[in-house]
């Protein structure tokens, strides 16, 4: 089992540029969800879903994009990056349901914006 | 505005000591509070978790004191061990809800 995979590891953008950061799981699980992680601000919630084809924002979600169009798969877009969206992301996953707690997260993509 | 709030923002113990790390949330339907653990260049990974109708849940060296009254719960770790260093991040979730909020984390530091 590989859990949740994020790629790319590491990533450094030009202001304006646009990327996808991806994630994968291979657990079935229904929820899915990405955080940014900032010194001394903990990690935040940018985006998640339920299910394919259903997403809603979370905490902080200007500046990206995301769409569930598989169970697997949850890409977070950037379209025209900036430096305050330098920081590391992390994808998380876990069953469907709010009685299940066994929440999954990847090894993260360090971003960086010039 | 952080939901859920953590202290101290570093801490720094000696092997055998015990450290312990406090968070404070205002939202009473919060009914998940779950600690993770994260090591340089990794994500986090669930540490102990507990719910409100328990005021204390232990696994091994790792302890989780709750009080809900003061809206207050705590991480203690007892006898601390250079292994233990790391980030440790509280969270909580709302009843019904799938998301987690998070604090602002504590980086641990054991002094051999």
């Amino acid at each position: 089992n590989a859990g949740v995979t994020q790629t790319p590891k590491f990533q450094v953008l030009k202001t304006g540029q646009s990327m996808t950061l991806q994630c994968a799981q291979d657990m079935n699980h229904e929820y899915m969800s990405w955080y940014r992680q900032d010194p001394g601000m903990g990690l935040r919630l940018i985006h998640y879903s339920v299910g394919a084809g259903i997403t809603d924002q979370g905490e902080v979600p200007n500046g990206y994009n995301v769409s569930r169009s598989t169970t697997e798969d949850f890409p977070l877009r950037l379209l025209s990056a900036a430096p305050s969206q330098t920081s590391v992301y992390f994808c998380a996953s876990k069953p469907g349901g709010s009685s299940n707690y066994g929440y999954t997260f990847g090894s993260g993509t360090r971003l960086t914006v010039v | 505005q952080q939901q859920v709030k953590q202290s101290p923002q570093s801490l720094i113990v000696q092997k055998g000591g015990i450290s312990i790390i406090n968070c404070a949330y205002e939202n009473t339907a919060f009914d998940y509070f779950p600690w993770y653990q994260q090591f340089p260049g990794k994500g986090p990974a669930l540490l102990i978790a507990i719910r409100p109708d328990v005021s204390e849940k232990k696994e091994g060296r790792f302890t989780i004191s709750f009080n809900k009254s003061a809206k207050q719960f705590s991480l203690h770790i007892m006898d601390s061990q250079p292994g233990d260093s790391a980030t440790y991040f509280c969270a909580a979730r709302q009843t019904g809800a799938n998301n987690l909020f998070f604090g602002t984390g504590t980086r641990l530091t054991v002094i051999p």
